[in-house]
Parts: structure tokens; sequence; C-alpha cells
């Protein structure tokens, strides 16, 4: 138990859907954070955001969407998805967002996504 | 970013020490050394960083090479659950924790 929960562990959806992704984190932390693992592929950053506000897009295509209502909650939003975009997505966490060298990241167990 | 090089996979036997290396040649000052793992099917987790001086925490030892171009995680008995994708990665001093870049990392087996 990392502090950092993921909704769903699994999703499959069709091209056309619209779903979203949920993460929670019960750490008191300021930063959060969308990663994807593609099967044999590196993490890849997504997203990052301090204190509620985007900070990072790594050139994310649009329909991927993300969404942190507050600091405790961030959501993925996906619609028309691609049978590539079927990965594991990822969220982490982290007491800020700065100061790497004294913090860690903490992450979900991640929402396994299969696109058909 | 400075980039770190470690083998594909290692193998280890149970209640053995594994020293799994991480090259790292062209490490800035101010770039600190962490590991994290991938246990199957779980998201990463921390294990250890350090700067300069070796380090030790409950889950392993970080010995850091004099000239910082090189370290190596330490596990001083493996366990079955200790097989997972250990990942070395570097880091600037106050830097954004998404420059954490996780490359492929070493797989490492854990035989009975």
């Amino acid at each position: 138990e990392t502090g950092v929960t993921q909704t769903p562990r699994h999703l499959v959806m069709g091209m056309t859907n619209k779903k979203s992704l949920k993460c929670e984190q019960h750490l008191g932390h300021n930063a959060m954070y969308w990663y994807k693992q593609s099967a044999k592929k590196p993490l890849e950053l997504m997203f990052v955001y301090s204190l509620e506000e985007r900070v990072e897009n790594n050139s994310v295509p649009s329909r991927f969407s993300p969404e942190c209502p507050n600091s405790s909650h961030l959501f993925l939003h996906l619609h028309t998805l691609q049978p590539e975009d079927s990965a594991l997505y990822l969220c982490a966490s982290s007491q800020d967002e700065w100061g790497a060298n004294t913090g860690e990241l903490f992450f979900g167990e991640g929402s396994r996504l299969t696109v058909l | 970013d400075a980039k770190t090089t470690q083998p594909n996979s290692m193998e280890s036997n149970e209640e053995e020490p594994v020293h799994l290396p991480c090259n790292h040649s062209t490490i800035s000052g101010t770039d600190y050394i962490h590991w994290y793992r991938q246990l199957p099917s779980q998201g990463p987790e921390y294990v250890i960083h350090g700067l300069t001086s070796n380090v030790n925490n409950r889950m392993a030892s970080l010995a850091i090479a004099e000239d910082r171009k090189s370290s190596t995680l330490i596990l001083h008995r493996a366990t079955l659950r200790d097989a997972a994708v250990y990942y070395c990665i570097l880091n600037m001093y106050g830097g954004s924790q998404g420059n954490l870049i996780f490359g492929k990392g070493t797989k490492l087996s854990v035989k009975p």
C-alpha cells in the first residue's frame, strides 16, 4: 500500500468510447503525475500537476485530457483513443514537484487500458 | 540529461547478496543517484538515493564510486520478492521529480 490508489485497475474500451481513470493520494502531497508504460518501453511522463496547476505536458495527444480538481485527486479523461494507446497508466505523487534530492515518487499500481 | 547504463538482466540465488551496477560517466556535480524498482504488475517504488557518500536503508545499500561515475545497489540477502526491474536514475539537486527518466533498467531474477 503506497498511499496512491488508482481505479479502475483494468479497463477495456472501444475507440469511440469516453472513459476516465482516477487517482487518489492520501499522503498530503502537493504534486501528482501521470505516466504511460507501454509493453517493452520505458515509462513516459505525460502530465505534471503541482498545487493543482498543470506545469508540464509532454506533447501528449489531445485525446488524453487530465484534470486535477484538488491536491488529492487526479483524473485522466480518455476519448477517441487508438489501439496503440493500450498501456499501463500509472499515477504518482510527491511531496513537492521540486526538490528531487530530498523527495521521492510514490506510485499507484496502475490502470491497465486496452483499446479495441 | 545525464544518462545511465545498466545491464539488461541479472540472476541471483535466494538469500545471497546481489550487486546491481550502474554506470553514469557523464554525471554532474549536482546530480543525485536514485534507485527505484518495479515488481511485476505494480508501479515503481523508491528504493534509495544518494549524492556522494554510501547510503543504507532498510531495503538496500547504495555504494557510490569515489569519482561518482558509477554506483552499485546492494541487496544484502535476495528474496523471491526482490525479483523486479531495477532502475538507476540521475536527477539534479532541487530538480523536478518529473525529470526522473526511467530507462529500461535491470531485470533481476531470483532463483529459490
